[in-house]
């Protein structure tokens, strides 16, 4: 079975600029998270879907921060403008369903804003 | 009420000794309790899971403690081998909701 796949593994962008990151789940996997985790920290939830829906975005920055998973399968993370504090790996993960089990992770995105 | 607190931040433990890591919630809607190991440069996978409805798990040298009254739950790692050295995070999921602790970074001594 293939994992959680996530692109690009590396980016470097400077303050100000725009940045997009992209995840392709499990397939058949309904619930996907995006996860902010900054260096020494725990995985931060910034927002839920359910298939194409969301579910919670509370701790999504949403002046800078958007997301979307079209079609209920591939989802993209975009932050803009960046500041030096969104240094950090994005973490994509999923789930089978709106159940509470196990969460598949990519291997994230880290981020460096210079 | 959606914090989970993860105790230690650090742990040092020598080869073949018990590692223990604790972790406490508020929100009595959760009803999945996770524990993720993390290496560098990866991301967090799974290691072992419980439900409320049980006060222990026990997978090979990984053991969940659940004490539902007081709102805890612990990992065990038994026989504690360099290869465990990981971070390691708990986790408490609910409807809509999967909150990670702040994670443990555990060190085993060959």
């Amino acid at each position: 079975e293939a994992g959680v796949a996530q692109s690009p593994r590396y980016k470097i962008i400077e303050k100000r600029q725009s940045v997009a990151f992209w995840c392709n789940p499990i397939s058949g996997h309904a619930t996907l998270y995006w996860y902010q985790q900054i260096l020494g920290q725990g995985p931060k939830l910034l927002i839920q879907f359910q298939n194409n829906g969301v579910v919670d975005d509370s701790q999504l920055p949403k002046d800078r921060f958007s997301a979307e998973r079209l079609k209920g399968v591939d989802s993209t993370l975009k932050i803009q403008p960046a500041k030096l504090e969104d240094s950090a790996v994005y973490l994509c993960a999923s789930s089978l369903g709106s159940l509470n089990t196990e969460a598949f992770f990519g291997q994230g995105t880290r981020l460096t804003v210079v | 009420q959606q914090q989970v607190k993860q105790s230690p931040q650090s742990l040092i433990v020598q080869k073949g000794g018990i590692s223990i890591i604790n972790c406490a919630y508020e929100n009595t809607a959760f009803d999945y309790f996770p524990w993720y190991q993390q290496f560098p440069g990866k991301g967090p996978a799974l290691l072992i899971a419980i439900r409320p409805d049980v006060s222990e798990k026990k997978e090979g040298r990984f053991t969940i403690s659940f004490n539902k009254s007081a709102k805890q739950f612990s990992l065990h790692i038994m026989d504690s081998q360099p290869g465990d050295s990981a971070t390691y995070f708990c986790a408490a999921a609910g409807t809509y909701k999967y909150i990670f602790g702040t994670g443990t970074r555990l060190k085993v001594l060959a």
